[in-house]
């Protein structure tokens, strides 16, 4: 699986778009950019995936840039419920039977 | 309902005891599979089961020994229980392998082991 790297932490004002980047320079042709959070003491929650065209849906926006290197994870009207742990992952789109989860960015939304 | 159920949301132990935790989904989902996230906050996959068959095991000491006696239940045993076994452990279904015809996953709310 291709690797990912993002930003250890960001910060947020509420209300405000919050905008996660992810950079994923060696994903494949085949692997899809996932998005999932984990909320302090919860599991981990999907938040949406994509392969090349940019995703929305009632949680999120999911922007990939045209080389498919790079991604940004987009809240568009960030609550204090979003304060979480943001996770990007490549995988491919067949049967992995894994997500293999990296640091992630903590996302802190102040109010 | 909740989708993924584990119990015990906590569990405190001695070092050295055998203890199981539980996993449930309803989602009807084909795939299921415990993930141990450390002090650091890492998450890894330990095993995963599709249709009761051990998919991967990732390298998981044996004194871990998952079971799923069917497709909606998947219960992980651990003997000898030692400190480094602390953890939060969770609980994951989808479908398909997690494939993206399938969807994401569906995490349990995780299982709390301090082992003293």
């Amino acid at each position: 699986d291709a690797k990912t790297t993002q930003p250890p932490s960001m910060d947020c004002a509420e209300g405000r778009a919050a905008n996660l980047p992810c950079n994923h320079s060696t994903i494949s042709g085949n692997e899809y950019v996932y998005w999932y959070r984990q909320i302090h003491s919860q599991g981990p929650q999907y938040i949406i995936h994509g392969l090349k065209n940019n995703e929305t849906n009632e949680m999120a926006s999911l922007i990939i840039t045209e080389d498919r290197k790079s991604s940004t994870l987009i809240l568009p009207h960030a609550t204090l419920r979003d304060t979480a742990v943001y996770y990007c992952i490549v995988n491919s789109g067949g049967s992995n039977y894994k997500l293999t989860f990296g640091k992630g960015t903590l996302l802190t939304v102040n109010p | 309902d909740t989708a993924v159920s584990q119990t015990p949301k906590y569990l405190v132990t001695q070092m050295g005891n055998d203890k199981s935790i539980k996993c449930e989904q309803n989602l009807g989902h084909d795939t299921m599979y415990w993930y141990k996230q450390d002090s650091k906050k890492f998450l890894k996959i330990m095993f995963s089961y599709n249709n009761k068959e051990l998919i991967i095991n990732e390298t998981v000491p044996n004194r871990f020994s998952p079971k799923s006696p069917d497709k909606a239940h998947l219960n992980l045993h651990i003997n000898s229980l030692e400190l480094g076994d602390s953890a939060v452990y969770f609980c994951a279904s989808s479908r398909e392998g997690g494939s993206v015809a399938g969807g994401g996953y569906t995490f349990g709310s995780g299982t709390r082991l301090t082992v003293v």
